[in-house]
């Protein structure tokens, strides 16, 4: 079943406003990595983080690993209309494995100009 | 983009009947992955594949089969199409499987997807 939570499933801001999105899991995850799918698309690979209390940035982007490695956010700094999408995190639990990769419901990404 | 090529990218089929997606790679990788994606559920793992001939079952695994016979194509089969089985289908490769505290593991590139209607 899902054992990865991702929230919120929408949110629309305005254009230059900040956007964060949510992953909680119940069980310690391994890793956690982000994915980005445009309208229309397909997942694109963000970034993967591994360690408690990993923070990693991409421009404006910033990726962030619980302390107890349970939960992660993506944080954008001042939203553009190219951020529109919806935004997965996939969780790894145990010692990984293609079969324990489990993904979020997303958080779709409006942006209003 | 990785050079991962779906097909059909659109099927319309009737309940009952044989359908099969065909995942084409041309990037080399060992791992190949059938993920469904629905409202509400995110992507989740049909099967996958750690090389030719040999294949693992997934979370939604009931109801479909696959086979690797080379390196660059992995089917999915669906034997007996069923209305639940509407969905997005995505194809993703990847060079190594996720590892448990080690970046630069388990990065999946994604096909274009193929949306199946079964009626």
């Amino acid at each position: 079943g899902q054992q990865v939570m991702q929230i919120p499933q929408y949110q629309h801001v305005q254009e230059g406003e900040d956007f964060t999105t949510y992953c909680n899991s119940s069980t310690t995850l391994s890793n956690i990595q982000w994915y980005k799918q445009r309208p229309g698309g397909h997942p694109v690979f963000l970034i993967q983080l591994v360690k408690s209390g990993e923070v990693k940035k991409q421009k404006r982007l910033t990726f962030q690993f619980g302390e107890a490695k349970k939960n992660s956010s993506l944080h954008i700094t001042a939203t553009q209309t190219t951020d529109v999408g919806t935004y997965f995190c996939a969780g790894l639990t145990g010692a990984g494995g293609a079969n324990n990769l489990f993904f979020g419901t997303g958080t779709r990404l409006t942006v209003i100009p | 983009d990785a050079g991962i090529t779906q097909s059909p990218r659109h099927k319309v089929t009737e309940t009952g009947t044989p359908v099969t997606l065909r995942c084409h790679q041309t990037e080399n990788h060992r791992y190949m992955y059938w993920y469904r994606q629905d409202p509400g559920h995110g992507l989740r793992l049909i099967h996958y594949s750690y090389g030719v001939k040999d294949t693992d079952k997934g979370e939604v695994s009931d109801g479909y089969s696959v086979s690797r016979s080379k390196t660059e194509d992995f089917l999915l089969t669906l034997e007996s199409a069923t209305s639940s089985q509407t969905s997005v289908y995505f194809c993703a490769i990847s060079e190594s499987i996720p590892v448990s505290g080690r970046s630069g593991t388990g990065e999946l590139f994604f096909g274009e997807g193929s949306r199946l209607t079964v009626l």
